[in-house]
């Protein structure tokens, strides 16, 4: 266990739904990220949080939005997706820029299919 | 813009013997070097980090990486290869404490026969 929690661990949504992923730590981490894994490409950067703020939005569709409202927890909240959304949603939480420990810890992912 | 690349998709080696996977990077300042290890269905765990100090850096498992500035790489090593340690590979890269963006390369499977 790397003390980031990820729920549910598996979601199969109609493109029609609307479902939230969810993240949480408790390493006492100050920044928190969503990032997407797809079969065939690299792992990319969705968004970043630093202390409740985005700070990065990777141009990421407005189908997926997220939301912060502390610094343990972190939504995703899913709405119209498309079959390619399809992916291994990934959750990380590391220390800010300039605090410390530089490692990123990731979460277990949620399997995502649109269906 | 900061990059990573892992020329290997997979690499194959035998039990027992040593094993390499390949990094290189690319970054404006002083680069954070990751590697991260995947095993199925499960999400990253971190092996090891470059920071400062000694180009050698030892992690969890037996593994080390090699920091070369002048080659921009970061190769995973470990002396003698066990069959646990198939899984993919990532090797990340962040500029200095600049910011959070980390940038990883694409994956490497490792592949170990008994």
């Amino acid at each position: 266990e790397t003390g980031v929690t990820q729920t549910p661990r598996h979601l199969v949504m109609g493109m029609t739904n609307k479902k939230s992923l969810k993240c949480e730590q408790h390493l006492g981490h100050n920044a928190m990220y969503w990032y997407k894994q797809s079969a065939k490409k690299p792992l990319e950067l969705m968004f970043v949080y630093n202390f409740k703020e985005q700070t990065e939005n990777n141009s990421v569709p407005s189908r997926f939005s997220p939301e912060c409202p502390n610094s343990s927890h972190l939504f995703l909240h899913l709405h119209t997706l498309q079959p390619e959304d399809s992916a291994l949603y990934l959750c990380a939480s590391s220390q800010p820029p300039g605090r410390g420990n530089t490692e990123a810890f990731f979460g277990q992912g949620t399997r995502l299919t649109v269906v | 813009a900061q990059s990573v690349a892992q020329p290997e998709d997979q690499v194959n080696v035998a039990e027992g013997n040593p094993l390499t996977v390949k990094c290189t990077y690319s970054v404006s300042g002083n680069p954070y070097l990751f590697w991260y290890v995947q095993y199925p269905n499960r999400g990253l765990q971190f092996l090891l980090k470059y920071i400062t100090g000694d180009n050698l850096v030892k992690g969890s498992y037996g593994f080390e990486a090699e920091f070369n500035k002048s080659q921009t790489s970061f190769h995973l090593k470990k002396p003698s290869a066990l069959v646990s340690d198939s899984a993919l590979y990532f090797c990340a890269v962040r500029e200095g404490n600049a910011g959070n963006m980390l940038t990883f390369g694409g994956g490497t499977r490792l592949m170990v026969k008994p």
